[in-house]
């Protein structure tokens, strides 16, 4: 367990649709990663959000969007959902950000199962 | 996109063997990291390794890094059937940014 948790479990939606994941992150973390893994596949960067500023992104598209909160929690909303989104969701909490002098180690949550119909 | 290769895609060995995976790369890096995953389920991050270094131990794990050939390799030794699981590798450009993965290498042990 490493304390960072993600709701839902699971998720079914339809094409078009819109979905908004969630992840509370460990205690005294500022920084959240989410990463898309399809099936089969490393898991991509989709962005990074820092004291509730967006700090990186990787290549997705703008439906691809989040917040993180005062309180370091974060979401990741897709708009219009396409088959292709199906995957399982990822996000990682962590101390700091790039630059940092010390190694800060991302602690990822379980993970949010996508699937899109 | 992936970073790179990781190889071999799956490897099934019996119990109380060697499980050798690598793992190639095509940037400059700041660290390499090996991510184990059960299932389908979340990372757990096993050992991290700095450009500047060659070689670390953690337990029974090994991993070696050679920036020249910008490869990487992770060896689990005498392993056991709990160390089913998928197991990749991640670059890191400087501490704090993106981590970018590797397809991974999804390793069976047979007891």
């Amino acid at each position: 367990e490493t304390g960072v948790t993600q709701s839902p479990t699971h998720l079914i939606k339809t094409r078009g649709q819109q979905v908004t994941l969630r992840c509370s992150s460990q205690s005294g973390h500022n920084t959240v990663s989410w990463y898309q893994q399809a099936l089969g596949q490393g898991p991509q960067f989709i962005f990074q959000y820092y004291r509730e500023e967006e700090n990186g992104r990787g290549n997705f598209p703008p439906r691809f969007s989040g917040l993180q909160f005062p309180n370091y929690s974060s979401e990741l909303n897709v708009n219009a959902l396409e088959l292709d989104d199906s995957a399982l969701y990822l996000c990682a909490s962590s101390r700091g950000l790039a630059g940092d002098r010390r190694y800060n180690e991302q602690f990822f949550g379980p993970g949010t199962r996508l699937t899109v119909l | 996109s992936q970073q790179g290769e990781e190889d071999p895609q799956a490897l099934s060995i019996q119990e109380g063997e060697n499980a050798t995976m690598n793992c190639s790369y095509k940037t400059s890096i700041n660290n390499l990291q090996w991510y184990r995953q059960n299932s389908g389920r979340g990372l757990v991050h096993l050992i991290l390794i700095r450009s500047n270094e060659r070689e670390k131990h953690s337990g029974r794990l090994r991993v070696t890094l050679d920036t020249s050939k910008k490869s990487s390799s992770l060896l689990i030794t005498a392993s056991r059937a709990a160390d089913t699981a998928s197991y990749f590798c991640a670059t890191q450009m400087e501490y704090g940014n993106k981590l970018v993965f590797g397809a991974g290498t999804i390793l069976r042990v047979k007891s």
